[in-house]
């Protein structure tokens, strides 16, 4: 069964803390994805990646960055956690060549405290 | 710019009855993609149901079927005979340059 792995289901950090949300898929696909869940927003993309060491930023991707070092480990980093990034964050993967096959983690709820 | 947009952000439904939850959207494409997404209390995000936009016929899925208008830009799901496992947040959402674009779900409820 094909899986992306979220690393943490909840998390709980200070303010101004940096923080490592990580994400490993094991279907070998190119394409990798954060994701923002929150009420009445729906998914925000903040950051995807195309390949090893590419990204591109997303709809909101102030106070976030990434990492993909390897296909199959996208990092998500908070630089410095504000309480407005308590959140939902979703990891996707997708095959590059098919539109409509993405993957997602089961979520990592983040609370800034 | 391509938007998804739910206009309902709850619904009810007795169990064994039919829901529908709505879903618009804007795109310039003349090809595309189009998802229903189920989200429940796990959070792990399932595909319900598909449909691609050069085909006509409406996609079904079991008990989920797809009202598709594309001259309307709607894209509703019809959920028949409910379940309490239908239980859940749904998502409309398109491919947008490689990338998912969400519209803001509806939280379904089913009533014993």
């Amino acid at each position: 069964d094909v899986k992306v792995t979220q690393s943490s289901r909840y998390l709980v950090k200070r303010t101004g803390e940096k923080v490592f949300l990580e994400c490993v898929q094991d279907m070998d696909h190119e394409n990798m994805f954060w994701y923002r869940q929150d009420p009445g927003l729906g998914l925000r993309l903040i950051y995807f990646s195309y390949d090893v060491k590419m990204k591109e930023k997303g709809d909101i991707p102030e106070g976030y960055s990434v990492s993909r070092e390897k296909k199959e480990r996208f990092s998500l980093i908070l630089e410095s956690a504000s309480t407005n990034q308590t959140s939902m964050y979703l990891c996707a993967s997708r095959d590059r060549d098919r539109d409509d096959g993405y993957t997602f983690g089961s979520g990592t709820r983040l609370t800034v405290v | 710019a391509q938007t998804v947009t739910q206009s309902q952000p709850e619904m009810s439904v007795q169990e064994a009855e039919t829901v529908t939850l709505s879903c618009t959207y804007d795109t310039s494409e003349s090809d595309y993609y189009l998802f229903w997404y189920k989200q429940p209390p796990s959070r792990q995000m399932i595909l319900v149901i598909r449909q691609e936009a050069y085909k006509q016929q409406n996609a079904t899925e079991n008990r989920f079927s797809v009202n598709f208008q594309k001259a309307a830009k709607s894209f509703s799901l019809k959920i028949s005979d409910s379940q309490l496992g239908d239980a859940a947040m749904y998502f409309c959402a398109m491919p947008r340059k490689n990338k998912l674009v969400f519209g803001a779900g509806t939280i379904l409820r089913v009533k014993s």
